[in-house]
């Protein structure tokens, strides 16, 4: 059964340009979640789709966005980049939600973004 | 709000027992989950506790107090390989059927020989 795949796995990005970033989850799974892990704060969780559906968000300004495809495949994208924005950009999946009843959250590699 | 702290760093020799702890603070209380991530990779799920006691899964155990706000994870027979940062994280569920998850900064545990 193949993981989450995220995609690209390393990036260099400059200040103001725009990033796109790409999760598969795991077939059959419809909820993908978005969190960005830095040094300083640890994980932090940035939106949840379900079904193509915003169902939760997090506390980042407008420039994080988000989408959900009909297969379930996910995108992510900050605009007008800036130093801060440097960090892993991990994606979840699971099958309808975080998955209480135990272990069906599933982490993808990430993206490691670089702002210069 | 939720509020998770865990020790930033932890040193353990192999072959010894090493105990994680993590205490949080929430709003309501939907268990609380342990994972492992080695440096470069995705986490990875240990454990979910959502009533107070002792589970045990080979050489690692999760403990859990409500009441306290409390929770540690038990490593036995610690290996090289268990040199890795543990994440404590709690759900909370933010309606419309999701939940999300409120991780603490993790512990850095190195296993030295």
């Amino acid at each position: 059964k193949a993981g989450v795949t995220q995609t690209p796995r390393y990036l260099i990005k400059t200040r103001g340009q725009q990033v796109t970033l790409s999760c598969s989850p795991i077939s059959g799974h419809r909820s993908v979640s978005w969190y960005q892990q830095t040094p300083g704060q640890g994980l932090q969780f940035l939106f949840e789709y379900f079904s193509e559906t915003q169902r939760n968000k997090g506390n980042f300004p407008g420039r994080f966005s988000g989408r959900q495809f009909s297969n379930s495949r996910s995108e992510m994208n900050v605009s007008t980049l800036e130093l801060g924005d440097s960090a892993l950009y991990l994606c979840a999946s699971s099958f309808a939600g975080t998955g209480l009843t135990g272990n069906t959250i599933y982490f993808g590699e990430g993206s490691w973004l670089t702002v210069v | 709000g939720q509020n998770i702290d865990q020790p930033t760093e932890m040193t353990a020799t192999e072959g010894a027992i090493v105990q994680i702890n993590c205490t949080y603070q929430t709003s309501g209380f939907n268990g609380l989950f342990w994972y492992q991530q080695h440096a470069g990779e995705a986490p990875t799920f240990l454990s979910y506790n959502v009533l107070d006691g002792l589970e045990e899964k080979g050489r690692f155990s999760s403990f859990l107090s409500r009441s306290k706000g409390y929770s540690y994870l038990l490593l036995k027979e610690l290996q090289m390989k268990d040199s890795a940062s543990y994440l404590c994280a709690v759900p909370s569920y933010s309606g419309a059927g999701s939940y999300q998850l409120t991780f603490g900064k993790g512990t850095k545990l190195s296993v030295i020989p």
